[in-house]
């Protein structure tokens, strides 16, 4: 098994500008997660879907952060505008039911 | 809301024994997770308590009890690999029941 698969691994971009984040569950996996990791606030729950019904976003930060579960197999995290503050790694986890998290390498996201 | 709390740093040197402390609140209990994270790398899984006692696997030991919201990671014969930060995470209870909220984490130094 290929294990998450995450895109882009590194993303640099300006102030203002679009961010988007993409992910791959394990295949078979129903449930999958979006965390960001800072050394301040550690590994934040941001949102997580089962069965691609988001269940619980109220760990996204604010309107500019979105996410979509458009299928079994892809996800997306958009933030517009992206703010520096947003800067951090983002981990993309899957789990099938409630069994251990499976995470995908991050992205590292600087905004500048 | 939920609040776990593990100690930031720890220090120890090859072939000696150290334990990582755990303790947590939160709303409903549904089990309590140890991942391994290195630098620059994703967290990966180490163990998995649910009921109380002791889980062994290896050099790694995990215990939990569930009326003092308390956990501890043993590790056994520490390597230099060891070096990394450890993760105490809660599965609270909620809807879906399947999300993960971490601990800020302990980072380990082991030196020869």
């Amino acid at each position: 098994d290929a294990g998450v698969i995450q895109s882009p691994r590194h993303e640099v971009t300006e102030m203002g500008q679009e961010v988007t984040l993409r992910c791959k569950p394990i295949s078979g996996h129903n449930s999958l997660f979006w965390y960001r990791q800072t050394m301040m606030r550690g590994l934040e729950l941001l949102i997580y879907f089962n069965n691609n019904v988001p269940i619980d976003d109220s760990g996204m930060p604010e309107d500019r952060f979105s996410a979509k579960m458009p299928n079994a197999s892809f996800s997306t995290l958009k933030i517009q505008p992206s703010e520096p503050r947003d800067s951090a790694v983002y981990f993309c986890a899957s789990s099938f039911y409630n069994e251990k998290l499976f995470f995908g390498s991050g992205t590292q996201l600087s905004v500048l | 809301g939920q609040n776990i709390d593990q100690p930031t740093e720890m220090t120890a040197t090859e072939g000696a024994i150290v334990q990582i402390n755990c303790t947590y609140q939160t709303s409903g209990f549904n089990g309590l997770f140890w991942y391994q994270q290195h630098a620059g790398e994703a967290p990966t899984f180490l163990s998995y308590n649910v009921l109380d006692g002791l889980e062994e696997k290896g050099r790694f030991s995990s215990f939990l009890s569930r009326s003092k919201g308390y956990s501890y990671l043993l590790l056994k014969e520490l390597q230099m690999k060891d070096s990394a930060s450890y993760l105490c995470a809660v599965r609270g209870l909620n809807q879906a029941g399947t999300a993960l909220i971490f601990g800020k984490g302990t980072t380990l130094s082991v030196s020869s």
